[in-house]
């Protein structure tokens, strides 16, 4: 199974809301809710933001909600801050194996 | 807290081994299942292999099948990756992670370079 799909690059400026997509197939993002969301600065390790395709870890900011419609999983950024500019991964369960997760291509994400 | 310490990456040359090791506390290894995913240098993540908690279910990602083999030691609170037959394709920050229904903790990640 080849990555997710997700935009190079999405912008916006600072309190903005921007979205990012996560689009894969029926066997993945279709059909199983275990979608998440990591953000990673340059050369930082990945931070989880959403499991479960909209459930957010302690301490991480509301601004950041995940969905999910079909195939396609999203991440939105709402009040869009400077400090948000950084790469943004989703991942999916397969679907084919129990332990096998599939990345998305990822997202830069700049903040004008 | 949750701690995961990669060690044993490095430069090798192709057709060369590593063993990567990660050493877990603040948790129960053996409670959760365990992955490497590695990024290599300015490009995304990709899953490379994952372990069950009492190690009996593995996956390995067909990239890397049949030259890298996951293992695990509970008793010893450490995750193992053993490279062989590596390529100039494998040269990537190899990152150790606790897997729930998801990712939720990483380790710091350590480099591995293939080069001649």
């Amino acid at each position: 199974q080849s990555a997710l799909t997700q935009p190079a690059s999405v912008s916006g400026s600072p309190g903005q809301s921007i979205t990012i997509s996560c689009t894969g197939s029926s066997s993945d993002v279709g059909t199983y809710n275990l979608v998440s969301w990591y953000q990673q600065y340059p050369g930082k390790v990945p931070k989880l933001l959403i499991y479960e395709a909209s459930k957010r870890p302690s301490g991480v900011s509301n601004r950041f909600s995940g969905s999910k419609s079909g195939n396609t999983a999203s991440l939105t950024i709402s009040g869009l801050q400077a400090e948000d500019e950084a790469h943004y991964y989703c991942c999916s369960y397969s679907g084919t194996h129990t332990l096998h997760y599939i990345f998305g291509t990822g997202t830069k994400v700049t903040v004008l | 807290e949750v701690q995961l310490v990669e060690s044993g990456g490095g430069l090798v040359q192709p057709g060369g081994s590593l063993r990567l090791s990660c050493a877990a506390s603040g948790f129960t290894l053996s409670s959760y299942a365990m992955t490497w995913v590695r990024q290599a240098p300015g490009k995304g993540l990709e899953w490379v292999s994952a372990t069950s908690g009492s190690g009996s279910t593995t996956y390995v990602a067909d990239s890397v099948k049949g030259r890298f083999t996951i293992s695990r030691d509970n008793s010893k609170n450490t995750l193992y990756l053993q490279m062989n037959s590596l390529r100039a394709e494998d040269t990537a920050v190899y990152y150790c992670a606790r897997v729930r229904m998801e990712v939720d903790s990483w380790g710091q990640g350590t480099l591995v370079t293939v080069s001649s």
